[in-house]
């Protein structure tokens, strides 16, 4: 099945700094998706993003629809340890199946 | 409010058998979709139903069926097992049907890991 091309594959970042994180699709999505996954557990939905140049915050998450719809990124500020996690961005198609990204593994070092 | 429900949490079966997963949705949402997620990727789509009609099929072989119950819980099944099935298998849930509403996402329960030995 199609995946999402995510960047990058993982950090390494100190607690406090900033991180930016961004997803690429070679076909047109009309929704775009964060989620956050802990070992174990189901996908936690962090901010979705329903139109082209919109630009959504979710406390420190901020995350951006790119305007020729097939891209989005996310940035995360003053990181804590609690970010901890592996980063999902998902795409729901114009044939409205729901498409998901490689991952990017977050650590962050205290 | 509860959040989406699977069972069981755990599963072990071997090759050659069967097994059936459940999916309670939250509370007013009507679609239910199945996700595939071998461990270090994404999740894959599987199926999505709504109004107890399937609404969309992934890339996979026939030996996974879905159905959804007129109390929209879900069950996915999977016949003749193979050791590549291993994997969590994960449900979410959403309002509609992605397209019907323009705000339309999707709600992860905390998935089905099965080990197929």
């Amino acid at each position: 099945g199609q995946q999402l091309n995510q960047s990058p594959q993982s950090m390494f970042i100190q607690e406090g700094e900033d991180v930016s994180m961004n997803c690429t699709s070679s076909s047109i999505f009309n929704t775009w998706l964060w989620y956050k996954q802990d070992p174990g557990e189901g996908p936690v939905l962090l901010i979705a993003l329903y139109k082209a140049g919109e630009l959504t915050s979710n406390g420190r998450l901020t995350a951006q629809f790119g305007i020729t719809r097939k891209d989005s990124f996310l940035n995360i500020s003053a990181s804590i340890p609690s970010d901890v996690g592996i980063y999902f961005c998902a795409g729901r198609s114009t044939g409205n199946q729901f498409y998901f990204g490689t991952g990017t593994s977050l650590t962050v070092i205290p | 409010d509860a959040g989406v429900t699977q069972s069981p949490t755990h599963l072990i079966k071997t090759r050659g058998q069967q097994v059936t997963l459940r999916c309670s949705p939250i509370s007013g949402h009507k679609s239910v979709s199945w996700y595939q997620q071998v461990l270090g990727q994404g999740p894959q789509f599987i199926f999505q139903y709504y109004e107890k009609e399937e609404r969309g099929r992934g890339n996979f072989p026939d030996r996974f069926s879905a159905r959804q119950f007129p109390n929209y819980s879900s069950e996915l099944n999977v016949n003749a097992l193979l050791l590549g099935d291993s994997a969590l298998y994960l449900c979410a849930s959403s309002l509609a049907w992605p397209g019907k509403t323009s705000t339309d996402t999707q709600y992860f329960g905390p998935g089905t890991r099965l080990t197929v030995l």
